[in-house]
């Protein structure tokens, strides 16, 4: 199975500022036939169900606000929040896909600071 | 909109078995795939498998050990999920999720809309 290990854990951000998580796979989810990662990005508010962020590791879903970017690529992949608004305060959770079992990562909880 | 509507909390004894269903609507049912994904109380997340309103194709999480079926019912854009012989550590929060990015024999994807969750708890 791939493991997808995220850091940190959680952390405390200014309003304004950036929010920087990590997300690093046990094993490359980058499939060399079309240069694709697979890897996805989810927002999780309390009592809500997860809220697709970023797939492709880096392509934006339709209407998710441009603050919001993934980077990254082979096993290790960053998803940035910047000018974060008090309504990121939430979970993040990083997912691959390139293989079953599908899996994800433990998640960070990000707050304001 | 696309909406994902699932049935609701159950509670159950130890060796029972549920069923969960997801009434999909604003899109065009065989499209797509759904997948099942669940989170025990406090925790992170665990995709449990997909079924291909298309074909009727499924897959399912080594983990489950068999005790998962998936099946659909494409004249009402239903999809159901059944887990038999549940233990106290199926207790969780399902979620159903809308699939894009299916081939004719898998849905690895990401999940691009997701029901509201059913809560369900194992307990004696």
């Amino acid at each position: 199975d791939i493991v997808m290990t995220q850091s940190p854990d959680s952390l405390a951000v200014s309003l304004g500022e950036r929010a920087t998580i990590k997300c690093k796979s046990s094993q490359s989810i980058l499939y060399s036939s079309n240069n694709k990662n697979y890897l996805a990005w989810y927002q999780q508010k309390p009592r809500q169900p997860p809220k697709l962020l970023i797939y492709w590791a880096s392509t934006r879903e339709s209407g998710v606000p441009d603050r919001f970017s993934g980077s990254g690529s082979g096993t290790d992949f960053t998803l940035t929040i910047s000018n974060l608004q008090a309504e990121d305060v939430a979970v993040y959770f990083c997912q691959q896909y390139f293989g079953a079992p599908l899996t994800f990562g433990g998640g960070t909880k990000v707050e304001i600071k | 909109q696309v909406r994902l509507v699932q049935s609701g909390a159950e509670v159950k004894n130890p060796g029972a078995s549920v069923t969960v269903s997801c009434k999909a609507s604003g899109y065009t049912f065989t499209t797509y795939g759904i997948s099942w994904v669940r989170q025990a109380p406090g925790q992170g997340l665990e995709w449990m498998g997909w079924i291909s309103p298309y074909n009727g194709n499924t897959g399912s999480a080594r983990s489950l050990q068999g005790r998962v079926t998936m099946t659909t019912d494409t004249s009402t854009s239903v999809v159901y999920m059944e887990v038999r012989n549940l233990r106290s550590d199926d207790t969780a929060v399902y979620y159903c999720a809308r699939t894009p990015y299916c081939s004719t024999t898998s849905c690895y994807s990401w999940f691009d809309s997701w029901g509201q969750g059913t809560l369900v708890i194992v307990s004696s």
